[in-house]
């Protein structure tokens, strides 16, 4: 079965400084990947997505940049973080083997930007 | 602008009863639907996939979807507690493999 595993759970950071988060995918080969945040008692924002090895798609013009330096590897960066970088960042794959499948989220990294 | 809209709520529905969730999506062109369930600090979690007109059932779940209407539903049957949660709803845009996801309806089971 597939397993998606994201880390750090929580990550406490100073505005300014850089962040990395990673999520790796179990499996399955080829998925699309995606990367989320969500700020307190919002909605999901779609920030990038993949549909393959070094192939990333940006929703929403930020300090952010995310790569896929592996099938089933997906990094979330940044150089330098700022308070309304904070929030829960969710990783999320589905398969590529059908068109109409749906997303599945790992457990979310909690950002909080002091 | 491709776009999936829920009522925020909070939906207060007694132990027992039927909670209804309600959506409503704008491309005409979306052939799959979801709805996410998602606990307070939790990620969401996939409850029902539906992509036929009609319903759809799966335990005291059921998905109804009326593509003319461009309306899709949850309900839920004998309520739990354990259904507190926001529901996601989510539609699939096919042509650009991602899924576009409703701001959520936060449903509250009352005892």
């Amino acid at each position: 079965s597939q397993t998606i595993h994201q880390w750090p759970a929580t990550l406490v950071q100073p505005v300014g400084s850089p962040l990395s988060l990673e999520c790796t995918v179990e499996g399955t080969s080829n998925p699309n990947l995606y990367w989320y945040r969500q700020a307190a008692g919002r909605g999901l924002q779609l920030l990038f997505y993949s549909v393959g090895i070094g192939q990333i798609s940006s929703e929403v013009p930020q300090n952010l940049s995310a790569s896929r330096p592996q099938d089933r590897q997906f990094i979330l960066s940044s150089k330098k973080l700022l308070l309304s970088d904070s929030g829960f960042y969710l990783c999320a794959w589905s398969t590529r083997q059908y068109s109409n499948q749906p997303q599945h989220f790992g457990d979310g990294t909690r950002l909080s930007i002091l | 602008q491709k776009e999936v809209e829920q009522n925020s709520g909070p939906l207060s529905v007694p132990e027992g009863a039927i909670a209804s969730l309600n959506c409503t999506y704008s491309d005409r062109v979306s052939q799959s639907f979801f709805w996410y369930r998602q606990y307070s600090g939790k990620s969401p979690e996939l409850i029902m996939s539906i992509y036929s007109n009609g319903d759809k059932e799966d335990g005291r779940f059921t998905a109804q979807l009326n593509k003319a209407s461009q309306y899709v539903s949850l309900l839920i049957r004998d309520s739990q507690p354990s259904d507190s949660a926001t529901y996601l709803c989510a539609s699939l845009y096919s042509s650009a493999s991602k899924i576009i996801f409703g701001s959520g309806t936060r449903l509250s089971i009352r005892p």
